[in-house]
């Protein structure tokens, strides 16, 4: 693989489920972050990581978790899905807090 | 908190120049960056100011006034495939990294 990559492409997703959305860079860069884009919002932070082992909430933090157990891999997790976290959700990187981001192909997810 | 605000929808013709504004309200500053996006595709970076001036890049430049919580990105000699969005984004005064985008531009860009 190269650069940043998510998965699923997309999914459906009943409410109340449990959903991970994945996320691996192979850039080896230190910060990773997850956005989600919701029409007419722009992109808003979920969670961060500035280097493995250390994580930190953004702007809509409630309702997900992340974990950063090592430098390529930065999950997403819904613990239990409600329709209004049916979004669109991008995962990204950069080499250090201060660079710029590079965004992977996003992941649609819905909820019903 | 932090805020961004810039036109939601531009559209211009092809080989023209375009001026996409962004204004920003926050009580810390790093820099001003551009993305750019495609058909809801992943962003791509484009530029970033840290210091009052212009940045040059090939057809794209982008401008910061600190003074005036001002920026804004031009984009020369159009081309089709500049049909996008661009959002215009801060830094967050903590300086962890994390950016707060505004909610974007449409340009579109006609024959």
């Amino acid at each position: 693989i190269a650069g940043i990559t998510q998965a699923p492409t997309s999914q459906i997703l009943a409410a109340g489920r449990r959903m991970t959305l994945r996320c691996t860079q192979d850039m080896r860069h230190n910060a990773m972050y997850w956005y989600r884009q919701d029409l007419g919002l722009g992109l808003r932070l979920i969670h961060y990581s500035n280097t493995a082992g250390t994580t930190g909430k953004g702007e809509v933090p409630d309702g997900y978790s992340v974990s950063r157990a090592n430098t390529d891999d930065f999950p997403l997790t819904l613990a239990s899905a409600v329709p209004s976290q049916t979004s669109v959700y991008f995962c990204a990187s950069s080499p250090d807090r201060g660079s710029e981001q590079f965004f992977g192909p996003g992941t649609r997810l819905t909820v019903l | 908190g932090q805020s961004l605000e810039q036109p939601s929808e531009v559209t211009a013709v092809e080989g023209a120049i375009v001026q996409i504004n962004c204004t920003y309200q926050t009580s810390g500053f790093y820099g001003l960056s551009w993305y750019q996006q495609h058909d809801g595709g992943a962003p791509t970076f484009l530029s970033y100011n840290a210091l009052d001036g212009l940045e040059e890049t090939g057809r794209f430049s982008s401008f910061l006034s600190r003074s005036d919580s001002y920026g804004y990105l031009l984009l020369q000699e159009l081309q089709m495939k500049d049909s996008a969005s661009y959002f215009c984004a801060v830094r967050d005064r903590s300086n962890t990294g994390k950016l707060i985008f505004g909610q974007g531009t449409t340009l579109q860009v006609k024959p």
